[in-house]
């Protein structure tokens, strides 16, 4: 199985910062790479898939990059609304795998 | 626009079956895979397993034993079923359409959850 490992696990930032959030796979994924962002009491909503790709309907300052095993999800400005958690998910082989996740907080 | 909602007991036994059903609208169910995930309380996102829309399952080897899940093409349902529960199985169950498309796979569409709790 492959093992997906996020870091940090937590953080804390300011309205107007950059964050970036890395997922190391425990193996070669291509770009088989997903991030989600969750928020208290609500179901994971898909930001970014194939490792780079926005999904439709999310904000442009969320971006993601690399290839591999090695992957970052970069939120350009943070705003209000972006304090949650964020997980990694693999796709290139079964079982898909999660991340821990990342705990965005308020600084 | 695709939304989806589970529903079954929100209350289970320890040893007993855990069933739970995801009713599917604004969409066909039978064009997709379609996936189970849960998360504990406080924890994070686990896998629990998926049925294509071929009719392949892929289930997590953790749980493979003990999981069983179906589509019900008249209904626009999907099931699972988790049989010998214990506390630890207590967790947000959620239901998830998986988009396949071009080599690439990820949940697109989720409903909003549903707790389990394992208890007798």
């Amino acid at each position: 199985d492959i093992q997906m490992t996020q870091s940090p696990s937590s953080l804390s930032a300011s309205v107007g910062d950059r964050v970036t959030i890395t997922c190391r796979a425990s193996q070669s994924i291509g770009n088989y790479l997903n991030w989600y962002q969750q928020k208290p009491g609500k179901a994971p909503n898909l930001l970014i898939y194939a490792a780079s790709s926005l999904q439709s309907g999310v904000p442009s300052r969320f971006s993601g990059s690399g290839s591999g095993t090695d992957f970052t999800l970069t939120i350009g400005s943070l705003q209000p609304e972006d304090f949650a958690t964020y997980y990694c998910q693999q796709s290139y082989s079964h079982p898909r795998s999660f991340g821990g996740g990342t705990k965005v907080e308020i600084k | 626009q695709v939304q989806l909602q589970e529903s079954g007991p929100g209350l289970v036994k320890p040893s007993e079956t855990l069933s739970l059903t995801c009713s599917v609208s604004g969409g066909s169910i039978s064009n997709y895979d379609w996936s189970w995930v849960r998360q504990p309380p406080g924890k994070g996102l686990e896998f629990i397993g998926y049925m294509s829309n071929g009719g392949s399952t892929a289930y997590s080897p953790s749980l493979k034993s003990r999981v069983t899940m179906s589509v019900d093409t008249s209904k626009n349902q999907f099931s699972l079923n988790l049989t010998s529960v214990t506390a630890a199985d207590t967790a947000f169950y959620y239901c998830a359409r998986l988009y396949y498309g071009s080599g690439l796979h990820y949940f697109d569409y989720w409903g909003q959850g549903t707790l389990v709790t394992v208890s007798s």
